[in-house]
């Protein structure tokens, strides 16, 4: 069974620019999540997703972070405009259905500079 | 926030087994408990989880205390590639679903 799926793996880019990740979760996962992970700290979740639908955004820095998964299949993270503090890893994770494990991808590390 | 407690970090003979305790004293009657743990590089892998029973996979084994206010994690034969950092997580269930992680116990295991 194929992973979830995350891209890129890696991006540098300088504050102030914008920046979009993308999810591509297991196939037939229903829910979906993007988590940040600040170095050091544990995984923080950011939105979570079902099906297409936003469950819960509350801790989604809404004046520059947005996220959508129109399709109810892969979704995309972006931030604009990029600020050093979002430095961080960003974890998509994906479930079947409620009262399931999470997957998670491998994250984007972004790097603000 | 999270609702769990872990020790910052802990050592374990390689060959011997993992104890990782961990305190969740709030915990409500439909709220599991699950544990994950990170490698370095790499998204948080899923062990084990549980409500009231103790439960084992070919991972490891989940012993969780009668009142619920406390469980453990046990690798039984802990090997190198287990140094990881492991997260308990209380599962909020009435609000569809979230894992919240807190810091976690970084284990090192030790040749």
């Amino acid at each position: 069974e194929a992973g979830v799926a995350q891209s890129p793996r890696y991006k540098i880019i300088e504050k102030r620019q914008s920046v979009a990740f993308w999810c591509n979760p297991i196939s037939g996962h229903a829910t979906l999540y993007w988590y940040q992970q600040i170095l050091g700290q544990g995984p923080k979740l950011l939105i979570q997703f079902q099906n297409n639908g936003v469950v819960d955004d509350s801790q989604l820095p809404k004046d520059r972070f947005s996220a959508e998964r129109l399709k109810g299949v892969d979704s995309t993270l972006k931030i604009q405009p990029a600020k050093l503090e979002d430095s961080a890893v960003y974890l998509c994770a994906s479930t079947l259905q409620m009262n399931t494990e999470a997957f998670f991808g491998q994250g984007t590390r972004l790097t603000v500079v | 926030d999270a609702k769990t407690t872990q020790p910052t970090s802990m050592d374990c003979a390689e060959g011997r087994a993992a104890n990782l305790p961990c305190n969740h004293s709030t915990i409500s009657g439909n709220e599991y408990v699950y544990w994950y743990r990170q490698i370095h590089s790499q998204g948080p892998q899923y062990i084990i989880h549980g409500l009231k029973n103790n439960e084992t996979n070919e991972m490891a084994s989940l012993i969780i205390t009668e009142d619920r206010k406390s469980s453990t994690l046990i690798l039984p034969h802990a090997t190198l590639r287990d140094t990881a950092v492991y997260y308990c997580i209380v599962r909020i269930t009435n609000t569809g679903n979230q894992f919240y992680f807190g810091t976690g116990t970084s284990l090192t295991v030790i040749p």
